[in-house]
Order: structure tokens, then sequence, then C-alpha cells
């Protein structure tokens, strides 16, 4: 079955960076793509990014554009976000979410989420 | 960007009621219309794809109905495990927008 595993996340500084990580596995990584969606606390998701199975296409909501960027490594099973100039805003819970078969726009299996807090 | 809006934004229902959650998009989005269930500090679960595709696995009492820009989810027959938060979401074009959410509590 599908697992999605994040890590990464913590407590970190205005201004300052993090890298955050899913791994995955139960499914053919390099055959699809992915997303990662936040949520602030207690607030509504927000889609943040998506990246092509091949990670030749990349799109982000326009709150993280040009701080945020995702990548993938199709050897190592494993999706990455990594964040800078990080804002108290950007603070919540980051999940990864795999593509759909049919679409890849369509986040089919989702993980556990990892918590980014920004604060000084 | 496509807004997504969601109809209540809370809904007090019993065991056993027939309930129906209402998203609107902002324009054409086709049939590209997920329903995910969100129960407190879990992940999202997908219920629904391409606005009435239940997903394996959900029970069949979950429906999804489209009508142009407006979609429906209807539960037949609400089970305790039913009480979370409801959240359409487009995925017809980039930025892929949710709806604000839908909670169901116990009446």
């Amino acid at each position: 079955q599908v697992q999605l595993v994040e890590s990464g996340g913590g407590v970190v500084q205005p201004g300052r960076s993090l890298r955050l990580s899913c791994e995955a596995s139960g499914f053919t990584f390099r055959s699809y793509g992915m997303h990662w969606v936040r949520q602030a606390p207690g607030k509504g998701l927000e889609w943040v990014a998506v990246i092509s199975y091949d990670g030749n296409n990349k799109y982000y909501a326009d709150s993280v554009k040009g701080r945020f960027t995702v990548s993938r490594d199709n050897s190592k099973n494993t999706l990455y976000l990594q964040m800078s100039s990080l804002r108290a805003e950007d603070t919540a819970v980051y999940y990864c979410a795999k593509g759909g078969h049919s679409s890849t726009w369509l986040m089919d299996s989702w993980g556990q989420g990892t918590l980014v807090t920004v604060s000084s | 960007d496509i807004q997504m809006t969601q109809s209540p934004s809370t809904l007090s229902a019993s065991v056993g009621d027939r309930v129906t959650i209402t998203c609107r998009a902002s324009q054409s989005i086709s049939t590209w219309l997920a329903w995910f269930q969100q129960k407190p500090g879990k992940a999202p679960n997908l219920l629904i794809s391409q606005a009435s595709n239940l997903q394996s696995g959900v029970p069949s009492r979950f429906s999804g109905s489209a009508s142009g820009t407006e979609f429906t989810l209807t539960i037949s027959g609400l089970q305790p495990d039913d009480f979370a938060t409801y959240y359409c979401q487009q995925y017809s074009l980039y930025p892929f927008t949710f709806g604000p959410g839908t909670k169901i509590d116990i009446k």
C-alpha cells in the first residue's frame, strides 16, 4: 500500500531556511507526480507545489513562488521541499501527496504531515 | 485563480441523517473536482474524484454529483465515523484550490 512519510519539520526563525523530505513506498515513485499541501493551525488546506514524475515540470502557489523549491530524487524515492526566506505565515503542517494515475493533478494519497513553525 | 466556495460551513446532524454539502467553482472546471474527508489531527483522505467517482474502499453511502459549476457531496445515512470536515478541491487548473471546508458535527 502507498506510504508517504514526511520529515524535516521543526521550529525555525523568520528569514531562515528549512528542507522537508517525503519518503515514498508501496508504489512506483518515478511514475507519479507529487504535491506539497499545507494547513495552517486551525485553517483549511492550501496547495503549495507540484512536480511532474520526471522532475521536469514544477508549479507553485503564488504565496511561495520564488521562496520554495520542489524537487525529487527518483533513485531514493524521495520528494523534497526547500523553503527559504520563511515567514510567520508559512507556519503549517506540510503534507506530501501522490498524484493520481489518470491525472497528475489529483492528490490520491497523503502522508501524515510534518509541522513547520516559523517563530523568533 | 479559480475560487471554490462551500456551503454550509458547519452542519449539525444526527446518525442516520442524509446530508448534502455544496461546492461551487468560480469558473468551469469540467468535472475535475475531488472531495476529501479530514478528521482532527489526521491527513485528508480522498473520497471522490472527477466529481462522482467513488474511491476504492470508500463506503457507498458517499456519492458526488455535478451540474455546471455546482457540485454536491451526499452522505446517505450518516454514521458516527463520518463526523469530520469535508473539503472540495478543483484540479482543473493550477493553482489547485480547495474550498474552505464544511464541518459536520453531532446535533
